[in-house]
């Protein structure tokens, strides 16, 4: 099966500044997730979007759904050192296929 | 808080040995899942279980099987590890009604000498 991608690979930002990591996927969704992975808590839930869903907020998190390009993403606002982690996307389709994008090694630097 | 353990952190096996690998969850979760996490590769999921007795093949079932005997435990087994299964295993759980969100272990680290 297809992975989902996403970009870019690795980001590198200073402390406050805004990050933004996109995801593509291939098949129609029934939502899109996305996922933090770092070394002190493992991989933890974010944010979910439903295919009928546009925007949704989260605290510092925004994520967007744009099912006619089938992509997603995900904003992190005034981003602190703590928020230095691998992001994931996860896709599900309506059959509860799941498929997991590569990740986002996402660096804030104080 | 939910909470998802994993029978080891690190586990050495050589080639050839079967290997289980246990997945426990305290929350009465119906669903279980089993993925591997290579760098490049992002999770690839192996196997799931909606309930108790139930599996379904995920995108990269071959070498590997589960059991599913009890609610609460999730089972992956390599019946003849190769080295091409070093990997992080990464056992998860999610609840059928809250759905969606999915709890995960801390990872197992598998290597296969």
């Amino acid at each position: 099966s297809q992975q989902g991608e996403e970009d870019p690979q690795a980001l590198s930002i200073q402390e406050g500044e805004n990050a933004t990591m996109n995801c593509s996927y291939k098949t129609s969704i029934n939502n899109l997730q996305w996922y933090r992975q770092n070394s002190g808590r493992g991989l933890v839930h974010l944010i979910l979007i439903r295919s009928n869903e546009r925007e949704k907020h989260s605290g510092r998190l925004r994520v967007t759904l744009d099912t006619s390009k089938k992509s997603s993403s995900l904003l992190i606002t005034a981003s602190r050192a703590a928020d230095t982690a691998s992001y994931f996307c996860l896709e599900e389709t309506s059959g509860s296929r799941l498929t997991f994008g590569e990740g986002t090694q996402l660096t804030v630097n104080p | 808080d939910v909470k998802v353990t994993q029978s080891s952190r690190y586990l050495v096996k050589r080639t050839g040995e079967k290997v289980f690998l246990e997945c426990v969850q305290d929350m009465d979760h119906e669903n279980m899942f089993w993925y591997r996490q290579d760098p490049g590769l992002g999770l690839r999921l192996i196997y799931f279980s909606y309930d108790v007795k139930m599996k379904e093949k995920g995108d990269i079932p071959e070498g590997y099987s589960v059991s599913r005997e009890k609610k609460e435990r999730f089972s992956l087994i390599l019946e003849s590890a190769s080295t091409n299964q070093t990997s992080m295993y990464l056992c998860a759980s999610r609840s059928r009604q809250t759905i969606y969100e999915q709890y995960f272990g801390p990872g197992t680290r598998l290597t296969v000498t």
